[in-house]
């Protein structure tokens, strides 16, 4: 069954500091992984995409990689600021169809002064 | 460049009442689709379009009915609103993925929060 996990549910850190944020999916065929930012109350935002060729890409302090082999993705958060409490949600896109977006439950982040 | 807007942003209904939850896009993207968001849950996929006149079931489409009749407007019915329908349904649309080897955003709309007592 195709099912993406993400880990850990949510996370409270101190401003200034970093996180990493997990994702893990047994989606096949593999075609894209996508991170979104959804901020309360808001529709997602796109941070990064990937492909199964792509083992990292970076949006500002966000740097996602990606790990095919092992089904593995992570965000990775730099220097966090407090407009980056939202919650992050990870995304897979299987091969061969309109309607094949699996998406992992969130990671709800607070960032605290 | 509005991008995805969807009206209402709030409504409650009462169990067996009827509505429509609209939703329109201004980027001529082909691919729109609907989502139902939630708590502890993935987004799950209602219905989608691939175009204006076509559109298709998703994952959760019981109690719901879609039309595409243009490009900019796709258009979420629920014909007789039940209390498991409460949820934030979202609205997205991007460029077909017809095209091979293109990876196209999908942009998603601010979202409608449905309340059925």
């Amino acid at each position: 069954k195709n099912q993406v996990e993400q880990s850990p549910q949510s996370l409270i850190i101190l401003e200034g500091k970093n996180c990493t944020l997990q994702c893990n999916y047994t989606v096949s065929p593999f075609s894209n992984l996508r991170w979104y930012k959804q901020d309360t109350g808001r529709g997602p935002v796109s941070l990064t995409i990937m492909t199964f060729s792509e083992n990292t890409k970076s949006n500002g302090r966000y740097t996602a990689t990606l790990d095919a082999d092992t089904k593995q993705s992570s965000l990775h958060i730099t220097a966090s600021q407090l407009s980056d409490s939202a919650s992050y949600i990870c995304v897979v896109r299987s091969s061969g169809g309109y309607n094949k977006l699996i998406f992992g439950a969130g990671t709800r982040l607070a960032v605290h002064p | 460049n509005a991008g995805v807007t969807q009206t209402p942003k709030f409504q409650v209904l009462k169990t067996g009442q009827s509505m429509t939850l609209q939703c329109a896009q201004d980027m001529n993207h082909e691919y729109m689709s609907w989502y139902r968001q939630d708590p502890g849950m993935g987004l799950r996929l209602i219905h989608y379009s691939v175009g204006a006149g076509i559109t298709d079931q998703g994952e959760v489409p019981n109690g719901y009915n879609v039309s595409r009749s243009t490009t900019e407007d796709f258009p979420l019915r629920l014909l007789s609103a039940a209390p498991s329908q409460t949820s934030v349904y979202f609205c997205a649309s991007s460029y077909s993925k017809l095209r091979q080897g293109v990876t196209y955003e999908q942009y998603f709309g601010p979202g409608t929060r449905l309340t059925v007592t």
